[in-house]
């Protein structure tokens, strides 16, 4: 147990709806990210923040977003899902002393997404 | 942009066996962070060892050892020993350090292993 904890494990949702992904980081971590692992795509950086700002941006379509409040847990919102949203997506978590450069990353167990 | 490479989709070693997983990355970049992570049928993804690029000293973590050869832009994991649990899986990552980078990880496309009995 890597003691991120994201909610759901799984979501089941049509196409044009919007979903919303929870993250709770490890206990005392600043940084989280959120990656996305499609079987086409392979495993991809979202989205980071850090204590509660956005620090740095990947491959996120306009159509996805996050946030990080102030208990330091995070939510990606998903919109307009097409069929190609379909996939796991991961958060994780590091310490974020140095903002999360040169730190490890623990991963939660990933929320399955198909829509349908 | 930093690319990383793992050119064997899929592996499979006998129980007890050695197996070595290769990697190979792409920077012009002096300073960074390469990781091995384990991805089993759960699905979760674990740490199995990293690297700091400044660091000549190959890292270790029990029956894990990796070759890091970095003029060669080279970063192989070795399991000796394997056992059942480590069928899995294995993704090769990149962290570069250049300040706005912020720490998020590259992947490869993964390495299927599967350990037989």
């Amino acid at each position: 147990d890597s003691g991120v904890t994201q909610t759901p494990k799984h979501l089941i949702t049509a196409t044009g709806q919007r979903v919303t992904l929870r993250c709770s980081p490890r206990s005392g971590d600043l940084s989280v990210y959120w990656y996305q692992q499609s079987l086409d795509q392979g495993l991809q950086f979202l989205i980071q923040y850090y204590n509660g700002e956005e620090r740095a941006k990947g491959n996120i379509l306009e159509r996805f977003s996050a946030q990080q409040f102030p208990d330091l847990h995070s939510e990606l919102n998903l919109s307009s899902l097409e069929l190609g949203d379909s996939a796991l997506y991961f958060c994780a978590s590091s310490v974020g002393v140095s903002g999360g450069a040169g730190e490890t990353q623990y991963f939660g167990p990933g929320t399955r997404l198909l829509v349908l | 942009a930093q690319t990383v490479t793992q050119s064997q989709p899929e592996m499979s070693v006998q129980e007890a066996e050695t197996v070595t997983l290769s990697c190979t990355y792409d920077t012009s970049e002096s300073n960074y962070y390469l990781f091995w992570y384990k991805q089993p049928p759960s699905r979760q993804m674990i740490l199995v060892i990293r690297q700091e690029a400044y660091k000549q000293q190959n890292a270790t973590e029990n029956r894990f050892s990796v070759n890091f050869q970095k003029a060669a832009k080279s970063f192989s994991l070795k399991i000796s020993d394997s056992q059942l649990g480590d069928t899995a899986m294995y993704f090769c990552a990149f962290m570069n350090l250049l300040r706005g980078s912020q720490g998020n990880l590259i992947f490869g496309k993964g390495t299927k292993l599967s350990v037989k009995p």
